[in-house]
C-alpha cells in the first residue's frame, strides 16, 4: 500500500544550523508530495510541494526536490531559525484516490 | 468561508456520552478529510468524502465512528458511547479535486476532544 516514512524526531540544532529532515514514499502511479508544518498551538499548513518528478517545491528558506529515482522528498533549509521549532509532516496524495498520507512527523527544536 | 472551520474548538465529555464534531470547508472544495492527531502521533486518516459519498471509510476505528455529509459542505463526526482512548484532537481538511489547480489540503484548526 502507500505509505510515508519520515526520519523520527525530536531533531535539536542550534540557530544558523543546516537542516535535513529525510522523507521516503511507497506508492502506486505518480503521487504528489507535500511538507505540512504544525507550529506550537496551531494547526497544520502547508509549507512547501511538487508534483511531479524533479520538481523543487521551496518556502520561507526551505526546499525539498521530488526524487522519483530514490522515492525520496527530503527537507532542507540552509539556516534554521528559533521560529522554524516545529512539527514536520511529510505527505502524499495519490491521484487515483484523492487521500493524503501523512508520515508520523518529526519534531524540530531550535536552540539560540 | 475563507477558510476551513472546526466546531467546538475543545470538548470535555464523559466516558459514555456521545459527541459530534462539527466541519465548515472552504466554499467549493469537493474533499473533505477527517484525521485525528493523537498526543505525541501523527495523524491518522478516517474518512474521506468526495462531495456527499465517502469513497474511503476505512481509517474509521470501530463502528461507535459515524460521519456524514450534506449539501456537498457541512461534514459532522459523530462518535457514539465515547472511550477515553478517543480523546485527541481530530482535524477536518478540505481540497479541490486534482487538475482544477492547487491540490493542497487545507486544515482546520482542529477539535481537541477529551474524554474523562
Amino acid at each position: 500500500g502507500n505509505s510515508v516514512t519520515q526520519m523520527e524526531g525530536p531533531v535539536t540544532l542550534s540557530e544558523e544550523a543546516f537542516l535535513t529532515i529525510n522523507c521516503t514514499y511507497t506508492a502506486t502511479g505518480y503521487p504528489s508530495l507535500f511538507w505540512y508544518v504544525q507550529y506550537p498551538g496551531e494547526g497544520l499548513q502547508l509549507l512547501l510541494k511538487a508534483t511531479k518528478a524533479d520538481d523543487k517545491g521551496s518556502n520561507k528558506g526551505f526546499e525539498a526536490t521530488y526524487r522519483k529515482e530514490t522515492t525520496s522528498f527530503h527537507l532542507e533549509k540552509g539556516s534554521v531559525q528559533v521560529s522554524d521549532s516545529a512539527v514536520y509532516f511529510c505527505a502524499l496524495r495519490t491521484s487515483g484516490t484523492y487521500k493524503y498520507i501523512f508520515g508520523t512527523g518529526t519534531r524540530l527544536k531550535v536552540l539560540a | 468561508g475563507a477558510g476551513v472551520s472546526q466546531s467546538p474548538s475543545n470538548k470535555v465529555t464523559e466516558k459514555g456520552k456521545d459527541v459530534e464534531l462539527r466541519c465548515d470547508p472552504i466554499s467549493g472544495h469537493t474533499a473533505l478529510y477527517w484525521y485525528r492527531q493523537s498526543l505525541g502521533q501523527g495523524l491518522e486518516f478516517l474518512i474521506y468524502f468526495q462531495g456527499n459519498s465517502a469513497p474511503d471509510k476505512s481509517g474509521l476505528p470501530s463502528d461507535r465512528f459515524s460521519a456524514e455529509r450534506t449539501g456537498g459542505s457541512v461534514s459532522t463526526l459523530t462518535i457514539q458511547r465515547t472511550q477515553q482512548e478517543d480523546s485527541a484532537v481530530y482535524l477536518c481538511a478540505s481540497s479541490s479535486i486534482p487538475g482544477t489547480g492547487n491540490t493542497e489540503a487545507f486544515f482546520g484548526q482542529g477539535t481537541r476532544l477529551t474524554v474523562v
